[in-house]
């Protein structure tokens, strides 16, 4: 089952712009991955975080892991409208039977604007 | 990061027909991962393939129905059988790195198929 729940499911903003998505989910986990769709075409890999971080860095992206809240969000600086795609956090569960499978959430559609 | 490849990227398929998909990675994985992604939706895992033994099939996917082979640790198929309309969606193969890596997972570009 879908366990990871997204909000906004779409974004809208101009370039330039930050832009934030969030992340929530239900079970404990190994770590958390971001994701980038453009199309649906295949899925690209931005970042992940492992469940004994809290913050981290790539390029323009910054995602938190808030492990007690069981959520993460996704920040993207200076928005350029080539970010226009759509973006999933997937989560690894912890150990056992769920090693390796990822459980996605639903997406957030964002569209920047030039 | 793995280099993954899919055949076919597309194809478009008659009701009742059957289409494997083909997934070539570029370095050898223990296990890869077979998703679905239905028309507006996020992605659903099928199942989980190790070479050497049955794939393991999530609630909801049969084997009579997705039957997926793994004959190395390079390369896997899934068959789509006996497909209706709503097996129409994108489908995308995926391995997890190594330690080095933390773990990460990498996808095929995915096979779009229609099924009319």
């Amino acid at each position: 089952s879908q366990q990871g729940e997204e909000d906004p499911q779409a974004l809208s903003i101009q370039e330039g712009e930050n832009a934030t998505m969030n992340c929530s989910y239900k079970t404990s986990i190994n770590n958390l991955q971001w994701y980038r769709q453009n199309s649906g075409r295949g899925l690209v890999h931005l970042i992940l975080i492992r469940s004994n971080e809290r913050e981290k860095h790539s390029g323009r992206l910054r995602v938190t892991l808030d492990t007690s809240k069981k959520s993460s969000s996704l920040l993207i600086t200076a928005s350029r409208a080539a970010d226009t795609a759509s973006y999933f956090c997937a989560t690894s569960g912890a150990g056992g039977t769920s090693y390796g499978k990822l459980t996605f959430g639903q997406g957030t559609i964002l569209t920047v604007h030039p | 990061s793995a280099v993954i490849s899919q055949k076919p990227s597309r194809d478009i398929c008659q009701r009742g027909t059957s289409l494997t998909i083909q997934c070539q990675v570029d370095s050898q994985v223990t296990m890869m991962f077979w998703y679905r992604q239905q028309p507006g939706q996020s992605l659903t895992l099928i199942a989980t393939a190790n070479q050497g033994s049955e794939a393991t099939y999530e609630s909801g996917f049969v084997i009579d129905k997705f039957p997926i082979s793994r004959p190395n640790l390079t390369f896997s198929t899934l068959t789509v059988s006996n497909m209706s309309p709503e097996d129409s969606s994108i489908y995308l193969c995926s391995v997890e790195g190594d330690r080095r890596s933390s773990y990460e997972q990498y996808f095929g570009p995915g096979t779009r198929l229609t099924v009319t």
